[in-house]
């Protein structure tokens, strides 16, 4: 049983240019999260979406990110206009499809890690 | 003041130690407690899943809860060189949605 994959593993974008992360949750999982990681920090929650929804996106910064999970196909977070803050490992997380409880139950990828030169 | 807060450490134990690890948190509506596992340049792996108080175990992993107090704790017996990494603790509440807040991370070595 496949679990959660992130790709690419990492990521090189000149400033001012965009990057595109992708994720597949695990098989039968339908709700998706984003967290990044800054180094000496925390994981930090950005987004949480269902298919074709935003459930919650308390997290993410409020210009140049943004977060899709289409009817087909892997979740994206896009962000635009990179800069040096944005350096960081970015991590998607899945959990089981039911309500309740086990939303909290989340499996973590590999991650993508972002190097802005 | 963080929500959570979790001694980064390091710690470091011989190997066959018990180790102890643990968090506090300030959230009183906080119900669901989990630890994760990182290894370096790792996605975290999800070790326990906790809800509301008491303990929970896993072969030589046990979790515990203390509501009244705001404190969790992992423990870890018979430690192995390979239990070498970073732990971290995660909460949340019900009216969270789908977020987790999560400690800082406790980095632990075992020594063989």
């Amino acid at each position: 049983n496949a679990g959660v994959m992130q790709n690419p593993r990492h990521l090189v974008r000149r400033r001012g240019q965009e990057a595109r992360l992708r994720c597949s949750p695990m098989k039968g999982h339908s709700h998706v999260y984003w967290y990044r990681q800054l180094p000496e920090e925390g994981l930090k929650f950005m987004v949480y979406l269902q298919k074709e929804n935003i459930i919650d996106e308390s997290g993410m910064p409020k210009e140049r990110f943004s977060a899709e999970f289409p009817k087909e196909g892997p979740s994206i977070l896009r962000i635009q206009q990179v800069v040096r803050g944005d350096s960081a490992a970015y991590f998607c997380a899945s959990s089981p499809p039911s309500q309740g409880a086990r939303v909290y139950e989340q499996y973590f990828g590999p991650g993508t890690r972002l190097t802005v030169t | 003041q963080k929500e959570v807060e979790q001694d980064p450490g390091p710690l470091s134990v011989p190997e066959g130690a018990i180790v102890s690890l643990n968090c506090t948190y300030s959230n009183s509506a906080f119900q669901y407690f989990m630890w994760y596992r990182q290894y370096s340049r790792k996605g975290p792996e999800l070790l326990m899943y906790t809800y509301s108080s008491g303990n929970k175990e896993d072969g030589r992993f046990t979790a515990q809860v203390d509501k009244s107090s705001k404190y969790i704790s992992l423990f870890i017996r018979d430690s192995q060189p390979s239990d070498s990494a970073t732990y971290l603790c995660a909460m949340s509440s019900y009216n969270q949605g789908g977020k987790l807040i999560f400690g800082q991370g406790t980095e632990l070595s075992v020594k063989p």
